[in-house]
């Protein structure tokens, strides 16, 4: 069965510092790997993903990841976090096109940015 | 303007009392889901349905139903037999293709016991 592994529930940084969220997958298949962002009382909102193309994938408010299949990771960086990416982010895996696409989430990582 | 709405965005649901929770969308997409997010655990999936009029189980399905008579729609019972209840409910919908491959989510609706 897929799972899916968010290292740390909380994460603390400074306004400017880099962001790094760390995601681990298991999967028997190729997967479809996601980021996706909650802010308090919302919908999530697609960051990024990464579906067989480029093992580097760039997403939307200067988010990125780099899938690598050796390690089974699927890591979000971001260079200088700003106040505004304060939220919870999950890191999720699907079966892929063509099958169910059901998605199986991490339990999510709480961003907290200080000034 | 395309999306997935739900409604209410609070419910509140007294003892023995079934509640049904919609969710809409206008993106034409075939497949839908609804998910349960509690503190601390992720989203977790309850129903999803890849076409009009079939669905299939979730992980955590006990206590809840759906429906699929269009295709726009996806409305979720909470049912008495779920003791529960107290979360926050996500619907989503698909879009498919290789490179397209993505889950869109609508806003939310907070479930409350009385």
């Amino acid at each position: 069965a897929q799972s899916v592994t968010q290292l740390g529930s909380h994460v603390s940084v400074s306004e400017g510092a880099l962001v790094l969220l760390r995601c681990n997958y298991s999967s028997s298949v190729p997967p479809y790997l996601f980021w996706y962002v909650q802010y308090p009382n919302q919908g999530l909102q697609l960051l990024l993903k990464y579906t067989s193309a480029a093992t580097l994938v760039k997403g939307i408010n200067g988010f990125e990841a780099e899938f690598k299949k050796s390690e089974t990771s699927f890591h979000l960086t971001k260079p200088s976090a700003h106040m505004s990416d304060a939220a919870e982010y999950f890191c999720a895996v699907s079966d892929g096109s063509g099958n169910t696409g059901k998605l199986i989430f991490g339990q999510g990582t709480t961003l907290q940015v200080k000034p | 303007d395309g999306g997935i709405t739900q409604s209410p965005k609070y419910l509140f649901r007294k003892e023995g009392q079934n509640v049904t929770l919609s969710c809409e969308q206008n993106l034409n997409h075939d497949a839908m889901y609804w998910y349960r997010q509690d503190p601390g655990q992720g989203l977790r999936l309850i129903y999803y349905s890849q076409i009009v009029n079939d669905f299939q189980k979730g992980d955590i399905a006990e206590g809840y139903s759906v429906s699929r008579e269009k295709k726009e729609s996806f409305p979720l019972t909470v049912t008495s037999a779920q003791k529960n209840p107290t979360a926050f409910y996500l619907c989503a919908s698909r879009r498919q293709g290789v490179d397209q491959e993505t889950q869109y989510f609508g806003p939310g609706t907070r479930l409350l016991v009385l």
